[in-house]
């Protein structure tokens, strides 16, 4: 597709269940990263992949959350065992590939996910 | 350990007016690069500018202009002549060093009224 594309849109669970909550991104992208946005809040980093391999998820809050992306394109986001903390929008981006301290490569970012843990 | 401060969290303003977004950062890092990125209501993300820390010339595009000074780490974003449409939470982001992961400011609500 022509962006970075989210699934579902929105998604509400009951405290307690697990979700799955899916990143496409740019065709191309080797890198991809998870943001968490609460509430009046700016994103907040979770985790960077550079192809299949998690490069840095020193941002993921606890052994709840864990992210995959197996054939370095599609990642999915699992939340276990979901509580109410975990409501918000999380955000997904992808770049041409990661960075180094000389240079960068603009992260672009999909619609998010709403999640609403009741 | 990175930071992003916004110290204005809403802004409202008349059409055509000018407005100044505040940004300022922490980083130890002697490389980085500066972002502001603009979240309308329908939520996604739209990045507006990118600079790095060797590049301290300001910036004009159209009716943004960027103002990026390190002896006072600051990165300050211009609106001239503001429009209904430019409504919207602006957020100013830092990435640091060989880091990938961009540190966000909370963002500021920007309100244009006609």
């Amino acid at each position: 597709g022509a962006g970075v594309s989210q699934t579902p849109s929105n998604k509400v669970t009951e405290k307690g269940k697990y979700v799955e909550l899916r990143c496409d991104p740019i065709s191309g992208h080797t890198a991809l990263y998870w943001y968490r946005q609460s509430l009046g809040q700016g994103p907040e980093f979770l985790i960077y992949f550079q192809g299949t391999g998690a490069a840095d998820d020193s941002g993921l809050p606890n052994d709840r959350f864990f992210a995959v992306r197996p054939e370095g394109s599609v990642s999915t986001l699992k939340i276990q065992r979901t509580e109410r903390g975990d409501s918000a929008v999380y955000l997904c981006a992808s770049s041409l590939e990661g960075t180094s301290a000389s240079s960068y490569n603009e992260q672009f970012f999909g619609p998010g996910t709403r999640l609403t843990v009741l | 350990a990175q930071k992003v401060t916004q110290a204005q969290t809403e802004i409202s303003v008349v059409e055509k007016e000018d407005v100044t977004l505040d940004c300022v950062y922490e980083t130890r890092d002697t490389t980085y690069y500066l972002f502001w990125y603009k979240q309308p209501p329908s939520g996604e993300l739209v990045f507006l500018i990118r600079r790095n820390s060797f590049d301290e010339q300001n910036e004009i595009s159209g009716r943004y202009s960027w103002n990026f000074q390190k002896s006072t780490s600051s990165f300050n974003f211009t609106i001239t002549a503001s429009q209904v449409v430019d409504s919207a939470v602006y957020f100013c982001a830092l990435r640091g060093g060989a880091n990938s992961k961009l540190t966000f400011g909370k963002g500021i609500t920007l309100s244009v009224r006609p």
